[in-house]
């Protein structure tokens, strides 16, 4: 299985504080993605990052991937109270018809 | 622009009863179509798939069945309902062969 596993599973900031989230995974993958829950909602699909890319922004979010250690993170910079979520990482092997979730991060920012 | 719905967004049925969850995307064509699983403070498990009208790939054995019975409609059905089956189901849609998921708000499913 190629399944993401985020670390930390919970993590507590303050407002205004930057938050990164771990993701390692198990085998070769054409791209990695992260997505965003509210709680009770449907995933928001954040950012993607190819499989030959080392880094990626995107606003206040930053990707990075290392296929040598097979893990990539996400980074939330000067966060804000409405950033509070879950967030996944999903990969995305042989095929692009499937995407394989971890279990996510649920980030809380404290006002 | 495209959009996807999905409904109903709570249910509560008792076990053995059936199960009909629909979902439908709108403005694009031929879209990938998933049904997605989430256990409470879990990731996503996927159920099915499809690439195309009457195809459906199942990834998890259980009495749960899906169908496309249009380009841009995706059901997911029960005949027979277990207590096991309660959990948060999300549909999602992606362009061909880009890997970008869109999901549904999803449907809370409690089986009593």
């Amino acid at each position: 299985s190629q399944q993401g596993e985020e670390d930390p599973q919970a993590l507590s900031i303050q407002e205004g504080e930057n938050a990164t989230m771990n993701c390692s995974y198990k085998t070769s993958i054409n791209n990695l993605q992260w997505y965003r829950q509210n709680s009770g909602r449907g995933l928001v699909h954040l950012i993607l990052i190819r499989s030959n890319e080392r880094e990626k922004h995107s606003g206040r979010l930053r990707v990075t991937l290392d296929t040598s250690k097979k893990s990539s993170s996400l980074l939330i910079t000067a966060s804000r109270a409405a950033d509070t979520a879950s967030y996944f990482c999903a990969t995305s092997g042989g095929s692009n018809y499937k995407l394989t979730f971890g279990k996510g991060t649920l980030l809380t920012v404290n006002p | 622009s495209q959009t996807i719905h999905q409904w109903p967004a709570t249910l509560v049925q008792p076990v053995g009863s059936p199960l009909s969850l629909e979902c439908t995307v709108e403005g694009t064509s031929n879209p990938n179509l998933y049904w997605y699983r989430q256990a409470a403070g879990r990731g996503l498990q996927l159920l099915f798939y499809s690439v195309g009208i009457g195809q459906i790939s199942s990834e998890v054995p259980q009495n749960l069945s899906a169908s496309r019975p249009q380009d841009r409609q995706f059901i997911l059905s029960s005949k027979k309902l277990l207590l096991s089956d309660s959990s948060f189901y999300l549909c999602a849609w992606s362009v061909q062969n880009t890997g970008e998921l869109f999901f549904g708000e999803g449907s809370r499913l409690t089986v009593l």
